[in-house]
């Protein structure tokens, strides 16, 4: 099983919702990442866990709330998102935390609009 | 930032070799160069990676440059299905991480 799921696909939400988007890996891999990509534009790297631990936070604004429960699942909090956070949320895994010897694995995304 | 330049878009012919290339004039000696590719409405796949010598697999080739300072990822009979947006990357960020630069978008014609 080489693959990493997304759930939801698609999410519509209000600037006063809270909501979660769901990644799920069963390869063992110990590194689980959250891209976020406009239309148009390559992924931005958001936030990287490493052994079930947050490793990396690439500035991201507290509206956005990692969280890693287990080594095979990765959530990303929504709360009180502005229209501008509409974008493709990429979720990754690797074996290990950086690419120098291992690749990456993306899931399909979640589309998400913020109304 | 990206420190890789690649040209914004190619078309090829459906079943002729494609050529992309790649400038990252700012990579270190130990530094890998590392191809992910983005087909429509999915997320970035890995095709290939290398340091210095020519690299190949199922997907694609990888030739390097003697000086690293550029490489070439060559598709060797495009498919309909090889129509994607291409990155290359090289050196990575802080931590080992992917960067993505702007890509090369790549159109196959039947």
């Amino acid at each position: 099983d080489t693959e990493v799921t997304q759930t939801p696909k698609h999410l519509v939400m209000g600037m006063t919702n809270k909501k979660s988007l769901k990644c799920e890996q069963h390869m063992g891999h110990r590194a689980m990442y959250w891209y976020k990509q406009k239309a148009k534009k390559p992924p931005e790297l958001m936030f990287v866990y490493s052994y079930e631990k947050l490793s990396i936070n690439e500035s991201v604004p507290s509206r956005f709330s990692p969280e890693c429960p287990n080594s095979s699942l990765l959530n990303l909090h929504l709360h009180a998102l502005q229209p501008e956070d509409s974008a493709l949320y990429l979720c990754a895994s690797s074996l290990t935390e950086g690419v120098t010897y291992n690749e990456q694995f993306f899931g399909p995304g979640t589309r998400l609009t913020v109304l | 930032d990206a420190k890789t330049t690649q040209p914004n878009s190619m078309e090829s012919n459906e079943e002729e070799p494609v050529h992309l290339p790649c400038n990252h004039s700012t990579i270190s000696g130990t530094d890998y160069i590392h191809w992910y590719r983005q087909l429509p409405s999915q997320g970035p796949e890995y095709v290939i990676h290398g340091l210095t010598s020519n690299v190949n697999n199922r997907m694609a080739s990888l030739a390097i440059a003697e000086d690293r300072k550029s490489s070439t990822l060559i598709l060797h009979r495009a498919t309909l299905r090889d129509a994607a947006v291409y990155y290359c990357i090289g050196p990575l960020s802080a931590g080992n991480m992917l960067t993505f630069g702007g890509g090369t978008r790549l159109m196959v014609k039947p």
